[in-house]
């Protein structure tokens, strides 16, 4: 199984809002991975947590706050978020070891968000 | 990491093999070539990796050239549901516990009936 699952798949928010995003996977990865995607662009990585602790900081402003509770969660929470900020926020997951195929990204099918 | 260059835009037959071309000139002998997909509104999708060897899966073939500076991915029969960005990225193997993927513009492929 290879699956990344995500929840919600839309969600619509105020700048005003707080809201979590959640990606769970249950492949016995232990590297975890937030992107944002807007729309006709690449992904562009936000987040990497590594064994639950965070180890990459893609200089994401602060009103995106990751957490990792265990290996198999990953949260990002949202706060006073701009407009701009709409777009689909992917997760991805990875087996977290060196070598060429352990590094393998699964990734999620996505959160989209829209900010109004 | 380095930096890979695609062609924007292809089109293949349905039916017909579709070869899509990366060129990494740039390549450090310890990098891998990764392809991932990203069909409309979805999350990418892992294809297939190499490092020097060609090779094979259910889902396609990637051939890299002996300097290591481009290589291409085959899709034997493509079918309509092939449609989809696809993106060649090349990686060194992070002696850490975590690994960063740099997504390049990548190649929209359109498959036609």
């Amino acid at each position: 199984d290879t699956e990344v699952t995500q929840t919600p798949k839309h969600l619509v928010m105020g700048m005003t809002n707080k809201k979590s995003l959640k990606c769970e996977q249950h492949m016995g990865h232990r590297a975890m991975y937030w992107y944002k995607q807007k729309a006709k662009k690449p992904p562009e990585l936000m987040f990497v947590y590594s064994y639950e602790k965070l180890s990459i900081n893609e200089s994401v402003p602060s009103r995106f706050s990751p957490e990792c509770p265990n290996s198999s969660l990953l949260n990002l929470h949202l706060h006073a978020l701009q407009p701009e900020d709409s777009a689909l926020y992917l997760c991805a997951s990875s087996q977290g070891t060196s070598g060429g195929g352990r590094e393998t990204q699964y990734f999620g099918p996505g959160t989209r968000l829209l900010v109004l | 990491d380095a930096k890979t260059t695609q062609p924007t835009s292809m089109d293949c037959a349905e039916g017909r093999a579709a070869n899509l071309p990366c060129n990494h000139s740039t390549i450090s002998g310890n990098e891998y070539v990764y392809w991932y997909r990203q069909i409309h509104s979805q999350g990418p999708q892992y294809i297939i990796h190499g490092l020097k060897n060609n090779e094979t899966n259910e889902m396609a073939s990637l051939i890299i050239t002996e300097d290591r500076k481009s290589s291409t991915l085959i899709l034997p029969h493509a079918t309509l549901r092939d449609t989809a960005v696809y993106y060649c990225i090349v990686r060194a193997p992070i002696y850490s516990s975590a690994s960063k993927i740099i997504f390049g513009s990548g190649t929209r492929l359109s498959i036609r009936p």
